[in-house]
């Protein structure tokens, strides 16, 4: 069976420090993979997906970045964290092509003070 | 991809048929009807899918309307463990590799 791992669960960064969260998949191949964000209180937000090793599609405009070095390890990293990167971050990977579920893993808490 | 509009809130009493609505009259032929549902500070869970019939499964059933611009998802006898948020998303064809998520409905089930 699949899973999907994040680490680290909980998070407490200052402004200004950078952020590396990793995410990796078991249990499949060449999977669709996702990292979305969700500030407190709001609905998910698409910040990147990915296709395959080194391709990397971005929805947002931000000071975050992702990197897929292997097929099923996915990176969200910051060089400067800022106060509104606080929030949720989620890990998400798809079965590629026709498949319909997208599966999530257990999220990241991050507090930027 | 079309955009969705769901209530912000709603109750049910426990035991009682759930049933949440949401539009999308501006849906076009290829796009699909996926609910997911988001419980307090886990990641959001797969419910079920829709193009153009109803669909049930063993965790709740969906009916699209005919003309395709409503839907609802109904989780037939709710349980304390289904107060979540629930997101109906509307997706073009079944290949899309970006799955948007909206604000949602946060259902809160009763004792």
């Amino acid at each position: 069976s699949q899973t999907i791992h994040q680490w680290p669960a909980t998070l407490v960064q200052p402004v200004g420090s950078p952020l590396s969260l990793e995410c990796t998949v078991e249990g499949t191949s060449n999977p669709n993979l996702y990292w979305y964000r969700q500030a407190a209180g709001r609905g998910l937000q698409l910040l990147f997906y990915s296709v395959g090793i080194g391709q990397i599609s971005s929805e947002v405009p931000q000071n975050l970045s992702a990197s897929r070095p292997q097929d099923r390890q996915f990176i969200l990293s910051s060089k400067k964290l800022l106060l509104s990167d606080s929030g949720f971050y989620l890990c998400a990977w798809r079965k590629a092509g026709v498949t319909y579920e997208q599966y999530f893993g257990p999220g990241t808490r991050l507090t930027v003070t | 991809d079309a955009k969705t509009t769901q209530p912000p809130s709603m109750d049910c009493a426990e035991g009682r048929a759930a049933n949440l609505p949401c539009n999308h009259s501006t849906i076009s032929g290829n796009e699909y009807v996926y609910w997911y549902r988001q419980i307090h500070s886990q990641g959001p869970q797969y419910i079920i899918h829709g193009l153009k019939n109803n669909e049930t499964n063993e965790m709740a059933s969906l009916i699209i309307t005919e003309d395709r611009k409503s839907s609802t998802l109904i989780l037939p006898h709710a349980t304390l463990r289904d107060t979540a948020v629930y997101y109906c998303i509307v997706r073009r064809g079944i290949f899309n590799n970006d799955m948007r998520f909206g604000a949602g409905t946060r259902l809160t089930v009763k004792p």
